[in-house]
């Protein structure tokens, strides 16, 4: 089962910021949460992970509560070509998991112009 | 990042039949994952495909529907056997390490 829990569906006006939150509350201690995106009829595609210390790319910042059981990702001037199924994941830790990515329903956000 | 070549792209096959998918990565990958994506549906985990052994598979999925091979830390291949139109779907190959994991662009499989 997931363990994470992510609104249905946003909407952002394009140049705004998006932030897209995700509930992980069951997470374990050395459970990393990932982000990937993925547009209509495409492969998912990474974005952003983290542990406990916010992270930045060039792409998104992701915000993680000091207690970890959420965090928001972050796309700091959404542009039409951002709307997509945005999915917060915990990686599993474990070898015996093979280190499996946990996948939830996801966010479908959309951007307007 | 690694990068993932997944081939067909697209297939629509006769109810019976089987189809190999084949995935490559363009460096050598620790570990390889199968998902099945319905329409509109998050990704549900096949299996994983370990290099030399037989893969691993997730509840509700079986060696004999899905066979996978991966013979090296390059390559693997999913084949779909004595399909069905339930099993039409996109079948998805992901390679990566611990520090996260690169999708190929899927193989949109139609059984009729």
């Amino acid at each position: 089962d997931a363990k994470t829990t992510q609104p249905t569906s946003m909407d952002c006006a394009e140049g705004r910021a998006a932030n897209l939150p995700c509930n992980h509350s069951t997470i374990s201690g050395n459970e990393y949460v990932y982000w990937y995106r993925q547009i209509h009829s495409q492969g998912p595609q990474y974005i952003i992970h983290g542990l406990k210390n916010n992270e930045t790319n060039e792409m998104a910042s992701l915000i993680i509560t000091e207690d970890r059981k959420s965090s928001t990702l972050i796309l700091p001037h959404a542009t039409l070509r951002d709307t997509a199924v945005y999915y917060c994941i915990v990686r599993v830790s474990s070898m015996d998991s093979n280190y499996q990515l946990i996948w939830g329903a996801g966010t479908k956000l959309i951007i307007k112009p | 990042s690694a990068v993932i070549s997944q081939k067909p792209s697209r297939d629509i096959c006769q109810r019976g039949t089987s189809l190999t998918i084949q995935c490559q990565v363009d460096s050598q990958v620790t570990m390889m994952f199968w998902y099945r994506q319905q329409p509109g549906q998050s990704l549900t985990l096949i299996a994983t495909a370990n290099q030399g052994s037989e893969a691993t598979y997730e509840s509700g999925f079986v060696i004999d529907k899905f066979p996978i091979s991966r013979p090296n830390l390059t390559f693997s291949t999913l084949t779909v056997s004595n399909m069905s139109p339930e099993d039409s779907s996109i079948y998805l190959c992901s390679g990566g390490g611990t520090g996260g994991y690169t999708f190929g662009s899927g193989t949109r499989l139609t059984v009729v």
